[in-house]
This record gives C-alpha cells, structure tokens and sequence, in this order.
C-alpha cells in the first residue's frame, strides 16, 4: 500500500469560492500527479510535480494550480471554482526508480468536488 | 504526440464469454502501455503494463494483453468473464523523459458482464 490521502473526499462548494484539495503519501515518493475524470472524457492530467517545488502542467490546467513545499503533501487548489471544474479529482504518485516510463502509478481513491 | 485511443466505450459480455477491449497508441517511439481497472467508487489499480520485454503481458485476474507494433494496438483480453469483472478499463501511455514522466490516459471501456 502506497499509502496516499486524499482530502477531502467530498466536497460541494459555490462557484467563485476557493478550493484546495489535499493529496498526503507517507512513502517519500518523488513524483506526485492530479488528474481529473469526467465521462467520457477519462483520466486528464491537471498538473504533476518531481520533486519539492518543481511542478509542471498537464493537458487541462487552466483554473488550477498546485504546490509541494514537502515530499509528502500535494495541494491542488482551484482560486475561483466554476461549475466546469465539478469533477472527481485523483492523485497519484508513481513507485518505483527504474527506467522513465516503465514505472507504475498508485491513485488515491479520489475527491469528488461539486461546483454549484 | 503519444496518445491512446480506445474503441468502444461501452462493451457487454455474458459470463463465461471472452472479454476483448481495445486500444490503440500513436507513438514515434517505442511506447511504455498500461492498462488500468477502476471498479465503481473506487481509485484505479494497475492491470497490466508493457516495458518492451516481451509481446504478452499476463496481468493480475487472469487478463492479457499483447504489443502489436505492426497494428499499433495494446488490446486487453481475457478468456472467460466473470461477474466481478464488470468496471471501467482504461488504457495509457507513457509520455515524457525523466523529469517530465507522466502517464496519458485514453477515455476508458466500460464493460458489463451478464449472467
């Protein structure tokens, strides 16, 4: 078990408030990913980070952004929510130090965000 | 760039029949590909991957799946379905070099499996 947290797990807010949506592994995992899933839609990667203060974008990071002050916490937060960012967020870190590429990613169970 | 793409988002099997999901990648270069399953409520777990070292790959639950450069497809089998198969299957790639590894995911399958 990889032993990754997601928080909160449920959460419905109003549009134009902010949002930060916590992901805690306790495995000192150096790369950390957040990913949204929508119907039809899949898996998009949001924003990932190599390491304490290196964070990159993925395919859909406007409205978000992120930070990782330590190895252990990866905050996605969302400054003004919309209804569009109503979504079930996952994080997830990936195991292993083998070739790039060939390593395995492990998922939080996800936090599910309504946007009202 | 490297992408998948799964045909078919829905797929009905009864018990007992083969389970064939599909997937495709576009790639320029030898490609890492994974399959995932994501049961209802629940995060993803890793089915399967292919890291180049050989064609067939067994995974966990009696699934398969074999690299076909020739057709580029990655395609998800397994013989005889159970009930507790049904969920949603998604497939990805690898994309990137080192600092910039991640994993690009194709829109998912979800198969149903009917006594």
């Amino acid at each position: 078990d990889a032993g990754i947290t997601q928080s909160p797990r449920h959460k419905v807010t109003e549009t134009g408030t902010p949002v930060t949506l916590r992901c805690h592994q306790t495995e000192n995992h150096r790369y950390m990913y957040w990913y949204r899933q929508d119907p039809g839609h899949g898996l998009r990667l949001i924003h990932y980070s190599y390491g304490v203060k290196d964070t990159d974008k993925g395919e859909v990071s406007d409205g978000y952004s992120v930070s990782r002050s330590k190895t252990e916490d990866f905050l996605l937060t969302l400054e003004s929510a919309t209804s569009s960012q109503t979504s079930v967020y996952f994080c997830a870190i990936k195991q292993g130090t083998g070739t790039a590429g060939a390593n395995v990613l492990t998922f939080g169970a996800g936090s599910r965000l309504t946007v009202l | 760039a490297q992408s998948v793409t799964q045909l078919g988002s829905h797929v009905s099997v009864s018990e007992g029949a083969l389970v064939l999901l599909r997937c495709n990648y576009s790639s320029s270069v030898p490609p890492y590909l994974f399959w995932y399953v994501q049961y209802p409520n629940q995060g993803l777990q890793l089915l399967l991957k292919y890291t180049s070292a050989a064609t067939l790959v067994k995974g966990i639950n009696g699934f398969e799946a074999e690299f076909k450069k020739s057709e580029t497809s990655f395609h998800l089998t397994k013989p005889s379905a159970h009930m507790s198969d049904a969920a949603e299957y998604f497939c990805a790639v690898s994309v990137g070099s080192y600092n910039t590894d991640k994993l690009i995911f194709g829109t998912g399958t979800r198969l149903q499996v009917f006594p």
